[in-house]
């Protein structure tokens, strides 16, 4: 059974604590990405991974970390830095090329007070 | 602005109705995605339409793209509430690598 998996679905933290998104996918894709997905606003990239122990900043890296240590897990740190990380974040997959289109995970949504 | 802009923002439509949603976009493009979020759920993958294509068709949807007006509709035919949910088109071109950008999407609501 073939997919791509968040955890956990909700997930609450204190301010200045860092959290860490688990991203697992068994596609056997070689490329991954971080969406941070604001109420009734569309996809903003955080990090995209091509190939593993390689990636990218997208569009709001700042006060976000990643790694890619292994092809099917592409973890997110949302650190203290991030001055609003209250949000809901999607993790996705895709061929390398990215062109045929993205897996999505089901998304955490994670709140800091 | 993004490069994928939906119209309208939102929709409101009886059951059986059609729908229609539009993305425009500002720069050349590889191909164009439409994605459907239910709420508080993860995108799923619903149509690809290439450059190079004009229109496609898969069970009830119908998109169309006009590159020389930068511009693509999504088109429900026969709605049910079940499609209530956000509608998103995604742009992919080529800057170095592909590269994809999400529209703010579409917000439908089918009234049974």
């Amino acid at each position: 059974d073939g997919g791509i998996t968040q955890s956990p679905k909700y997930l609450f933290r204190k301010e200045g604590q860092n959290v860490t998104l688990s991203c697992e996918q068994n596609l056997n894709h070689d490329a991954m990405y971080w969406y941070r997905q604001d109420p009734g606003q569309g996809l903003r990239l955080i990090y995209y991974s091509q190939i593993v122990n390689d990636f990218q900043k997208g569009d709001i890296a700042e006060g976000y970390s990643v790694s890619r240590e292994k092809k099917e897990s592409f973890p997110l740190t949302v650190t203290s830095a991030q001055k609003n990380p209250t949000a809901f974040y999607l993790c996705a997959s895709s061929t390398r090329e990215s062109s045929g289109g993205q897996y999505f995970g089901p998304g955490t949504r994670l709140t800091v007070t | 602005s993004q490069q994928g802009e939906e119209d309208p923002q939102a929709l409101s439509i009886q059951e059986g109705e059609n729908a229609t949603m539009n993305c425009s976009y500002k720069t050349s493009i590889n191909n164009l995605q439409w994605y459907r979020q239910n709420s508080g759920r993860g995108l799923v993958h619903l149509i690809l339409i290439r450059s190079n294509e004009r229109e496609k068709h898969s069970g009830r949807l119908r998109v169309t793209l006009d590159t020389s007006k930068k511009s693509s509709s999504l088109l429900i035919t026969a709605s049910r509430a079940a499609d209530t949910a956000s509608y998103f088109c995604a742009t992919v071109f080529m800057t170095g690598g592909f590269k994809t950008i999400f529209g703010a999407g579409t917000r439908l609501f089918v009234k049974a």
